[in-house]
């Protein structure tokens, strides 16, 4: 089992819709979750961080953390064309230095 | 402006070369990364450090070598030993007092496209 899991995708979406992205993980001691955006032949860009379980809201997105069930989700609402890209989920352990582990990445094409 | 630079931009390699990559920060930052990115992959973790004069093997160190004689600086030299060297190469770096919190937000530079000739 990856440590990280995500559907690589593509998800396509039509302009102004939701688009949901899902991420699984296999080790529960994980603390800190993170979402990044990557267009293509790009650095990954931090989009959202969320520590704790529910929902924490920033303008058009949305990060979901259940970490009873293992998952972590990003919400899109009112999706433009501009958000077309992969989005890396990323998982942190807890306690004193512990690496970042990332998914695969889910491609979003968000369609005009 | 402060932020992660690298350097180059795209580099060729030819088969036996060492090279070096660059990657400099004016953040601030204590922590600095360098994974690889390779295409459908995530990314994997090389080298990292989280103070200067001290740095840990990631998960797939063979074939690379790294220094941190500066705060800002974090270079990360390909050796001929790398079988497998062509990828997107990325550094990251982490504010003060968070790579040991679970609070450990990484920020990219813009990155290194190595490829072997």
């Amino acid at each position: 089992q990856k440590e990280v899991e995500q559907n690589s995708g593509p998800l396509s979406v039509p302009e102004g819709a939701i688009a949901s992205l899902n991420c699984t993980y296999s080790d529960r001691g994980s603390q800190s979750f993170f979402w990044y955006r990557q267009y293509s032949g790009k650095s990954p860009e931090l989009i959202m961080s969320i520590y704790s379980n529910g929902d924490k809201e920033d303008g058009r997105f949305t990060a979901q953390l259940n970490k009873a069930s293992q998952y972590v989700s990003l919400l899109i609402r009112d999706s433009q064309p501009s958000d077309s890209a992969t989005y890396l989920c990323a998982v942190k352990l807890s306690g004193g230095y512990q690496k970042v582990t990332f998914g695969t990445g889910t491609k979003l094409q968000v369609i005009p | 402006d402060g932020g992660i630079t690298q350097s180059p931009k795209y580099l060729f390699r030819k088969e036996g070369q060492n090279v070096t990559l660059s990657c400099e920060q004016n953040l601030n930052h204590d922590a600095m990364y360098w994974y690889r990115q390779d295409p459908g992959q995530g990314l994997r973790l090389i080298y990292y450090s989280q103070i200067v004069n001290d740095f840990q093997k990631g998960d797939i160190a063979e074939g690379y070598s790294v220094s941190r004689e500066k705060k800002e600086s974090f270079p990360l030299t390909v050796t001929s030993a790398q079988k497998n060297p062509t990828a997107f190469y990325l550094c990251a770096s982490t504010p003060p007092n968070r790579a040991e919190s679970s609070y450990n937000e990484q920020f990219f530079g813009p990155g290194t496209r190595l490829t072997v000739l």
